[in-house]
């Protein structure tokens, strides 16, 4: 069936370093990749998304690619902050249904 | 922030007992979802709706139940509540544009079942 992975599960960056977190999809009908984040208590909200159409695209810190032909797609963020700690989940969607990756928790540490 | 709301926020239900959890939208989006949140296994697909009346199973149905009567409202029940349940459930709806669209998440409830 539809599988979305993620690694790393969880991720500790200096302050000021770069954070990568990468995801894998099966479905080759999937054309829409947003990423989401989570702080704690709170329900995700997304951050930066991406069609499949499209191979690259970023926004201030943060950046997303898209490798179609290996089902790859990845989150970059840059100049990490204090702020920037939370749990990041990747998704694939197809059609209307939305297949989440299991989610990394990334640490910024000062 | 979208207007779904998710009520209760929290609860705590006794094993074999029915639990309804209730998902409002203010966007009349057309698609609704409900997820669970586990420790290691992220966001889980649990049903999905894409009308009134129209829902559909997702990867973790069994032992739950789901109506929507009216656009705005999407409910989830557990039939016979198990320990298994204890979760926190999310909401989400989205529009639906084939091309792809943002699903705009609730906060939450947290559901520990004893």
């Amino acid at each position: 069936g539809e599988n979305v992975e993620q690694h790393p599960s969880t991720l500790s960056v200096q302050e000021g370093d770069s954070a990568v977190i990468k995801c894998t999809y099966s479905d080759s009908a999937s054309n829409y990749f947003p990423w989401y984040k989570q702080e704690l208590g709170k329900g995700p909200q997304l951050i930066i998304d991406i069609r499949s159409n499209v191979g690259e695209k970023k926004d201030q810190r943060i950046a997303v690619t898209l490798n179609k032909t290996a089902k790859h797609f990845s989150l970059h963020i840059t100049e990490t902050q204090p702020e920037d700690s939370a749990v990041y989940f990747c998704a694939a969607s197809g059609t209307y249904k939305y297949i989440f990756g299991t989610g990394t928790r990334l640490k910024v540490l000062a | 922030d979208a207007g779904i709301t998710q009520s209760p926020r929290h609860k705590v239900t006794e094993t074999g007992t029915p639990v309804t959890l209730r998902c409002h939208q203010t966007e009349n989006h057309r698609y609704m979802y409900w997820y669970r949140q586990d420790p290691g296994h992220g966001l889980r697909l649990i049903h999905y709706s894409y009308g009134v009346k129209d829902t559909d199973k997702g990867e973790v149905s069994d032992g739950y139940s789901v109506s929507r009567s009216k656009t705005e409202d999407f409910l989830l029940t557990l039939e016979s509540a198990t320990s298994s349940q204890t979760s926190v459930y999310f909401c989400a709806i989205s529009n639906g544009a084939r091309q792809g669209t943002e699903a705009f998440f609730g906060q939450g409830t947290r559901l520990t079942v004893v």
